[in-house]
């Protein structure tokens, strides 16, 4: 059974138009990551929350944004997409932030 | 975040053969290493977590090993089946993990 869920398997949004990405786990961990990756790239963290605090990495564009209303999930928020934002974006959940990663299966986001 | 390198990028292996591919990560303030296992359209899947050096795991035909003063991890698999094609991600744990780009390995019948 699906422990890490994402919704959509693949999202295509037009230039400027705000997207939401969502994340749900069955697993109540506490910490809940947001992965971007690109083409052949390395996955890069965007932000996590632990419980309800929420961390921004420094070089996390301002145009994303995440929200955790409850433990169960969490959703990226893509203000004004552009073309740079087409990626892969992954979720996954851990106990603690030392803890293996459970990831989910990851949303194609393309930008047109 | 810490830099991750893996290599190679890819490669392609025959049934049966084995092979190897390498992360090396910072060795100061050195935590824990991941591999993870993708498969395309599939979630990745944990494989190991290594926190001590000289650390050598094994999971079916799939094992790694880890240096932390040299920072550096391998990936062993032997006899390479096609179900082992996938992208082997690799990541330092300072608290968050900080990934490699993957080594993409492709295994032909």
């Amino acid at each position: 059974d699906a422990m890490v869920i994402q919704n959509p398997r693949y999202q295509v949004t037009q230039f400027g138009k705000p997207v939401t990405l969502s994340c749900s786990q069955t697993l109540n961990h506490n910490v809940m990551y947001w992965y971007q990756q690109k083409s052949s790239q390395a996955p890069k963290l965007l932000f996590h929350y632990y419980d309800k605090d929420f961390n921004n990495e420094a070089d996390t564009p301002d145009n994303f944004q995440s929200r955790r209303p409850n433990t169960s999930f969490c959703f990226l928020d893509i203000r004004s997409p552009g073309l740079g934002d087409a990626a892969m974006y992954l979720c996954a959940t851990a106990p603690t932030g030392f803890d293996e990663q459970y990831f989910g299966p990851g949303t194609r986001l393309t930008v047109t | 975040i810490l830099n991750v390198e893996q290599s190679p990028q890819s490669l392609h292996v025959q049934e049966g053969d084995s092979t190897n591919f390498t992360c090396s990560f910072p060795s100061s303030n050195f935590y824990a290493l991941h591999w993870y296992r993708w498969e395309t359209a599939k979630s990745p899947e944990a494989l190991f977590v290594m926190t001590l050096n000289g650390d050598e795991k094994k999971k079916g035909r799939i094992s790694a090993t880890l240096n932390t003063k040299e920072g550096y991890s391998y990936l062993y698999i032997k006899g390479s089946q096609p179900e082992d094609s996938a992208t082997y991600l690799c990541a330092s744990n300072d608290y968050k993990l900080s990934f490699g780009a993957g080594t993409t390995v492709t295994v032909r019948a």
